[in-house]
């Protein structure tokens, strides 16, 4: 079965440090990508997505992602982390002819110390 | 605009009261779906429709009930629920049912006492 994981449950920085998140997924055929977050107490938004083209996209807040499909992976980063990123990060993907399923990442916690 | 809004926040029933959530969407949209999310863990698909019809339904116990009245619509109409029903309920909605942008409305929390 089609599954997205992500390696890190709960990631602690310090304000100003970098931040990659890892996610894999498992499927062989034609995926769009996503990374939502969810705010303590707000609703899951989108950050960025992946459809085709530029394997390297940006997104809000100064989040960017790098899809590599020879590891199928994608990965988000942010050179410098702020307090207010502290949140849950989850990566999610629909597959071609599926319906509009979207398959999400158990999630990663992000807290950032001031 | 990509809003989904939802009614109402918060809701508290007992297992034997029956109650509505409602979605609703002004993008045009013609895929919406229904999503449950327990604490610390990602959301998980119900139902999906697709030009008011239901299109998936993830083997969700007949205790919820989806609907779609219109294209901006979306109910899930709840009877009889467990304890472990309690989650927070995310509308969303997208262009079509394919590999779109799913946008998320900011969810019902019910609690099932």
């Amino acid at each position: 079965a089609q599954s997205v994981s992500q390696h890190n449950h709960h990631v602690i920085l310090s304000e100003a440090a970098s931040l990659e998140l890892g996610c894999n997924y498992s499927y062989g055929g034609t995926v769009n990508l996503f990374w939502y977050v969810q705010y303590p107490g707000q609703h899951l938004q989108l950050l960025l997505k992946y459809f085709s083209g530029d394997p390297l996209v940006k997104g809000i807040k100064g989040f960017e992602a790098e899809f590599i499909k020879s590891k199928f992976s994608f990965n988000l980063r942010k050179p410098s982390v702020q307090w207010s990123d502290t949140a849950e990060y989850f990566c999610a993907l629909t597959l071609y002819n599926q319906g509009g399923k979207l398959i999400f990442g158990q999630g990663t916690e992000l807290s950032v110390k001031p | 605009d990509t809003e989904v809004t939802q009614t109402p926040k918060h809701l508290v029933m007992g297992m034997t009261n029956k109650k509505s959530l409602k979605c609703e969407q002004h993008m045009g949209h013609r895929a919406m779906y229904w999503y449950k999310q327990k604490a610390k863990k990602p959301p998980e698909l119900m139902f999906v429709y697709s030009y008011e019809k239901l299109s998936i339904n993830e083997s969700v116990p007949s205790r919820f009930s989806p609907e779609c009245p219109n294209s901006s619509l979306l109910n899930l109409h709840l009877h009889a629920l467990q304890p472990e029903d309690s989650a927070l309920y995310l509308c969303a909605s997208s262009q079509v049912a394919g590999q779109e942008t799913q946008y998320f409305g900011p969810g019902t929390r019910l609690l099932v006492l």
